[in-house]
């Protein structure tokens, strides 16, 4: 079976721009989170999906928004870029659907800001 | 929402002896507690978990304690070995809540 991919897997972008970034999730999975990966910040919550419905969000400004579709890949898009988003972007799915089982994280998308 | 912490924040190991790493949450209704293994540059994966209706759970070299009263928990990885250099990150979650993880623990076993 294969496994959460993320596509593209690294992306330089300048100030102000936008960027999309996509992940396909274990097939049967349903719930698809994203979270953002910074040095010492850990992983932080971005928003989760289920059944193309965003069911959490994390405290992130409205730069952010994603998306999921009918056959469960999402989407999150970043709007007028910063610096400061330069980050590991990873997405995750789980077979589980109340939030208290395993997440299969993807190899991330990394993304840098000039 | 949930606010999870991790200490201490990097730890450094002789092989074969035992890493401790602690993690508090701040949500009295978390029920699930997940900890995560991610090598250098790779992704992260579940290595071991515990529901609340449990004290302590073991696989191997690695187990994990809940302390609900107090609202912590702990990750315990006994001999240690190279391979369990890493970076591990506790998290914590409630039905249908978002998955809370801390800020990580470097853990660095020295030969």
């Amino acid at each position: 079976k294969a496994g959460v991919t993320q596509t593209p897997r690294y992306l330089i972008k300048t100030r102000g721009q936008q960027v999309t970034l996509s992940c396909s999730p274990i097939s049967g999975h349903r719930s698809v989170s994203w979270y953002q990966q910074t040095p010492g910040q850990g992983l932080q919550f971005l928003f989760e999906y289920f059944s193309e419905t965003q069911r959490n969000k994390g405290n992130f400004p409205g730069r952010f928004s994603g998306r999921q579709f009918s056959n469960s890949r999402s989407e999150m898009n970043v709007s007028t870029l910063e610096l400061g988003d330069s980050a590991l972007y990873l997405c995750a799915s789980s077979l589980d659907t109340t939030n208290t089982g395993e997440l299969f994280f993807g190899e991330g998308s990394r993304l840098t800001v000039l | 929402g949930e606010n999870v912490e991790q200490h201490p924040s990097t730890l450094s190991v002789q092989e074969g002896d035992s890493a401790v790493i602690k993690c508090t949450y701040s949500d009295s209704a978390s029920n699930y507690f997940p900890w995560y293994k991610q090598e250098l540059g790779k992704r992260p994966q579940l290595i071991i978990d515990i529901r609340s209706n449990v004290g302590e759970k073991k696989d191997q070299r690695i187990a994990v304690t809940l302390n609900k009263t107090a609202k912590h928990f702990s990750l315990h990885i006994t001999e240690t070995q190279p391979e369990d250099s890493a970076v591990y990150f506790c998290a914590a979650s409630r039905r249908n809540n978002r998955l809370a993880f801390g800020k990580g623990n470097q853990v660095v076993v020295i030969p």
